[in-house]
């Protein structure tokens, strides 16, 4: 069946440190990508997606991209801050049911 | 354009008692999903609705829970008989009609708390 798996947490970064978050998939057909952010106490909000092979999702100075030769949506951040400090999840959907990964913590320190 | 509002935000119940969870989707959007999120843990499936029809209950437990959306008013979630076990977050996510590629919205969350 459908699944995610992701890189498990916490992981702690110095501000300004570069981020990957690793993501793999297991899919029939052809899914979307997505990864969502959970701040502490919240519910979780979409923070880019990726609908095709090859796209690349962005936003806020994250990035991934779908690639479906390795099956991997790996989220990235070229500098983080502390107020990246949250849990991160990759989602795939598909046939109209979302999979997601187990989460991964980021902590940032000043 | 209100998200997607669950509600109560916090819920506490004693064994036995009955829990009801209420979400209203965003305006415009039919489909429904309900997850569980234990503590430090990630988000499980329950049960996809669209108006008046269950579509994908598989996430449900067989006993005890219930999930609905009727015509007019919320989607609740009801669970009976709670135990210790049932304490977790629920969040409720909703997504368009017609959504290609079904990305989903949510809502902030209950957290049920069972003594």
């Amino acid at each position: 069946g459908d699944s995610v798996t992701q890189m498990e947490g916490p992981v702690t970064l110095s501000e300004e440190a570069f981020l990957t978050i690793n993501c793999t998939y297991t899919a029939t057909g052809y899914p979307s990508l997505f990864w969502y952010v959970q701040y502490p106490g919240e519910g979780l909000q979409l923070l880019l997606k990726a609908t095709k092979a090859d796209d690349k999702g962005s936003n806020k100075g994250f990035e991934a991209t779908y690639r479906k030769e390795t099956t991997s949506f790996h989220l990235e951040k070229g500098s983080v801050q502390v107020s990246d400090s949250a849990v991160y999840f990759c989602a795939l959907s598909s046939f109209n049911k979302f999979y997601f990964g187990s989460g991964t913590k980021l902590n940032v320190k000043p | 354009n209100a998200g997607v509002m669950q509600n109560p935000r916090h819920l506490v119940r004693r064994r036995g008692q009955e829990a009801r969870l209420r979400c209203s989707p965003m305006k415009g959007h039919s489909h429904v999903y309900w997850y569980r999120q234990l503590p430090e843990e990630g988000l499980k499936f329950m049960v996809y609705l669209q108006k008046e029809n269950i579509i994908d209950e598989s996430g449900m437990p067989k006993e005890r829970f219930s999930a609905e959306f009727p015509k007019e008013g919320p989607s609740i979630l009801r669970i009976q008989q709670v135990v210790r076990g049932d304490s977790a977050a629920y969040f409720c996510a909703s997504s368009p009609r017609d959504s290609l590629y079904n990305e989903q919205f949510f809502g902030p969350g209950t957290r049920l708390t069972v003594l």
